[in-house]
């Protein structure tokens, strides 16, 4: 099956610093990469979905400056959590789908971020 | 309104035993498919089986088994002779819309966690 890695797969930072999550697909093209945010024993929340070469689409109250997303190629998306705060701190989960694969979004392992 | 509900917020069943985990789902598409995933403590999400609303015979894979009700709106997955690595939070999802080319976005449920008793 096709294969999504995320880095780092944990994070600690300090209040007021920013942190880069990457997320790629190893084995295929992803043409439609998705951010997720997880507090803990709750579900996913979609935070945005990012097409390659074009810009993220954002679900309502998510903050477009805060959570700064960039899908540079097809094999690679990033979210950037600009001047972290503690209740950022969560559990960031991006999926992935291409062209050939319509019914199945294939996830990275996730990044927990704790920001002090 | 709850696209994807699961009313089961957490389950227990004894080792070597089945159980259903419930998914009851809403949308007045026609062409819709069906997940479920399993997120153990480690937190990835692992895909366990799809259905798509066409498809007339229930998934199946291995141990897992999907038990579409359509007319009742309701995906329901069975695993059969429970295993200790069975333990973990169980996700159903719905995609919306023909998967044609363009993306799709899935809606999840709450989840159901799942205990797996020796």
């Amino acid at each position: 099956g096709a294969v999504v890695s995320q880095h780092p797969s944990w994070v600690i930072c300090k209040s007021g610093t920013s942190v880069k999550i990457e997320c790629r697909s190893l084995d295929f093209q992803a043409t439609t990469m998705f951010w997720y945010r997880q507090f803990p024993k709750q579900s996913l929340m979609l935070m945005a979905t990012s097409n390659e070469g074009s810009k993220a689409t954002y679900e309502q109250g998510v903050e477009k400056d805060k959570f700064l997303i960039n899908h540079a190629s097809l094999t690679l998306s990033t979210l950037t959590v600009t001047s972290a705060h503690p209740e950022d701190s969560s559990f960031y989960i991006c999926s992935a789908t291409d062209r050939t694969h319509y019914n199945e979004q294939f996830f990275g392992p996730g990044t927990r971020l704790t920001v002090l | 309104a709850q696209k994807i509900t699961q009313t089961q917020p957490g389950m227990f069943v004894q080792e070597k035993e089945a159980v259903t985990l419930d998914c009851t789902y809403d949308t007045s598409d026609q062409s819709y498919g069906l997940f479920w995933y399993k997120q153990p403590s480690s937190g990835e999400m692992i895909f366990l089986i799809y259905q798509g609303s066409y498809d007339e015979q229930n998934a199946t894979e291995g141990r897992y088994s999907l038990n579409f009700q359509k007319a009742r709106k309701s995906a329901n997955l069975v695993i059969s002779a429970s295993q200790l690595g069975d333990s973990a939070m169980y996700f159903c999802a719905m995609r919306e819309g023909l998967a044609s080319g363009g993306s799709y976005i899935p809606t999840f449920g709450r989840g159901t966690s799942l205990i797996v008793h020796p």
